[in-house]
């Protein structure tokens, strides 16, 4: 069955950095693009990121372009999400997803929090 | 980017009634349209997209319609299990902006 498994939040402080990961399974991943949407604490639904397939198609969200960078690794059936210059309106808990029209699948998501 | 409106933002309602949520798209987004179910403490679940198709394993008693501008949710007769917050999606420009969310209580 379809997995995907968050990985890399935690507690860090304002402009500092994390890398978050995504662990796929049970499918083909290199045949599927791939979003990052966020979930600030007891708030809506923010996308944040697509990728394509093969990589060589990359979006983000205003709020994180230039400080953010979406990856993956097709061998490693992984999805990657580098954050940097983090601020404390980045705290959320993150979500990776199959597709890039929202998502038929989503992982259990893991917490960012950004506080000095 | 394209605004999302959806009403009521929260909506108490009794077992087996007729649920309706409503989400309206600051321009036309054609049929690009995702509705969630997110229950406390868990990822979003895909119950409906392109505005009208029942993912699959998603029980019928969940359905959508519309189009351009305006959408409709629908749970024909509402189960306990249902109570949870229902957030729609367009994905017809980036970004893929959702809705504010409607949370779904029992009375």
């Amino acid at each position: 069955q379809v997995q995907l498994v968050e990985s890399g939040g935690g507690l860090v402080k304002p402009g500092g950095s994390l890398r978050l990961s995504c662990a796929a399974s049970g499918f083909t991943f290199s045949d599927y693009y791939m979003s990052w949407i966020r979930q600030a604490p007891g708030k809506g639904l923010e996308w944040v990121s697509y990728i394509s397939s093969s990589g060589s198609t990359i979006y983000y969200a205003d709020s994180v372009k230039g400080r953010f960078t979406i990856s993956r690794d097709n061998a490693k059936n992984s999805l990657y999400l580098q954050m940097n210059s983090l601020r404390a309106e980045d705290t959320a808990v993150y979500y990776c997803a199959r597709g890039a029209n929202g998502g038929d699948y989503w992982g259990q998501g893991t917490l960012v929090t950004v506080s000095s | 980017d394209i605004q999302m409106t959806q009403s009521p933002s929260s909506l108490s309602a009794s077992v087996g009634d007729r649920v309706t949520i409503t989400c309206q798209a600051s321009q036309d987004i054609s049929n690009y349209l995702n509705w969630y179910q997110q229950k406390p403490g868990k990822a979003p679940k895909l119950l409906i997209y392109d505005a009208s198709n029942l993912e699959t394993g998603v029980p019928s008693r969940f359905s959508g319609s519309g189009s351009g501008t305006d959408f409709t949710f629908t749970i024909s007769s509402l189960q306990p299990e249902d109570i949870a917050t229902y957030y729609c999606q367009q994905y017809d420009n980036l970004p893929h902006t959702f809705g504010q969310g409607t949370k779904l209580e029992i009375k």
